[in-house]
Order: structure tokens, then sequence, then C-alpha cells
């Protein structure tokens, strides 16, 4: 089955920029997706297909997919975007969707 | 606005049954596919089933198959979920989602809380 792999953890400085990466076997060929999940919250999704934001999302946030990682960029990084961020896959093969593990980004 | 509203959640023991409701509005329910993704306590997210518009797709994870069944009533634009044999591993909150056309989550529900226990 396919797998998405993430960082527990990362951490930026207020004000810097953030990158949080998705692993995954040939992941440049897929449809990646990102969502924000603050505490005691649904998540909410930030980036779809690969580098492209809701309506309503900053354009601080980015996104980038190649080869095998995806990478969420957070740029000029607020106390706001402290949360964790899951990435996800739909593997057509399977039908089966796949989220990685999440990574919890704290704000320093 | 669109709006999804799961119920049904609740504390039920071991191997016994629940069937979750979530209730949409706000958008044309009949042409969107739909999900349920679950979140243990503390831990990630877990997709759990996909049924398509006219229920004609439908998938499930592997560590529910056989135990859960998706559906949905389009004329009443609900969805559904019934568990059966249920285990203390499927205790989460478990979300509905709707499905964009890249298979991306656009709109979640607040949840709704299972807890199996004896």
């Amino acid at each position: 089955s396919y797998e998405l792999t993430q960082p527990l953890s990362v951490s930026v400085a207020l004000g810097q920029t953030a990158r949080i990466t998705c692993g995954g076997y040939n992941i440049g060929s897929k449809n990646v997706h990102w969502y924000q999940q603050k505490p005691g919250q649904a998540p909410v999704l930030v980036i779809y297909r690969d580098s492209n934001r809701p309506s309503g999302i900053p354009e601080r946030l980015s996104g980038s997919n190649s080869g095998n990682t995806a990478t969420l960029t957070i740029s000029r990084a607020q106390a706001g975007d402290e949360a964790d961020y899951y990435c996800q896959v739909w593997d057509s093969s399977t039908g089966y969707v796949v989220f990685g593990g999440g990574t919890k980004l704290t704000v320093l | 606005e669109v709006q999804l509203v799961e119920s049904g959640g609740g504390l039920v023991q071991p191997g016994g049954s629940l069937r979750l409701s979530c209730a949409a509005s706000g958008f044309t329910f009949s042409t969107y596919t739909m999900n349920w993704v679950r979140q243990a306590p503390g831990k990630g997210l877990e997709w759990v089933s996909y049924i398509d518009s006219s229920s004609s797709t439908i998938y499930y994870a592997d560590s529910v198959k056989g135990r859960f069944t998706i559906s949905r009533d389009n004329a009443k634009n609900s969805l559904f979920l019934q568990m059966n044999s249920l285990r203390a591993e499927d205790t989460a909150v478990y979300y509905c989602a709707r499905v964009g056309v890249m298979v991306q989550y656009d709109y979640w529900g607040q949840g709704t809380l299972v807890t199996v226990s004896s």
C-alpha cells in the first residue's frame, strides 16, 4: 500500500520560512493536498493539487511537488500558523485515500 | 454556505454497533463524492470510506472492511456509516468530508466522537 512520510515536528522562528515535507514513491506523479488542523478543530484544506490555494488561504502558504517529495512552505511564519499539517493523496490504483502521519509546526 | 453536521456518536461496548449520520446543506449533495475520515485521540487522520455521488463506487480502508458500511440518501442530503463489530481501536472522532474533483477534502464537518469501551 502507498505510504506518505512526514517529519513529526518542524520549528520556525517568528517571521521566518518553514518547510514541511511529504515523502512518497513517485509522489510527483500524484495530486498532493495539504490540511491545517488546530487543536479541537476540524482540518482545513490549505493547498490542493500540489500548489493551489483555496479562497481565503493567504499567499504566504505555498506548495510544490516533484520526484519523491512534496513540500508545503509557510513564509513569514506567524503565531497563528502553529498547527498540525497533513499531506494527502489519492491512490488511483486502489481507490484508497492516504494521509501522511502529520507534522506539528511550532513557531518560536 | 456549505455545512456538514455529523451525529450518532457515543459510547458503545466492544462488539457493538453504531450508525453515524452526516447532514449536508448549502450545496447540491447528489453531485458530490463523500468520505468518512477518523482521528483517534492524539493521533493523525485516517481515511475510512469513500462513496461516489451515485453510490456506484465504494471503497473501505482495510482496517474497517467487512465491519463498516457507507451509504447515502441523496433525497435527504444525508451520508451514513454503519459500524458493526466495533473494537477499542475504532475509538476516534469521525468526520464526514466533501470530496473535490482532485479527491481533496474541501469541506469537513465538526466531527462526532465514537468511544468503544467496556
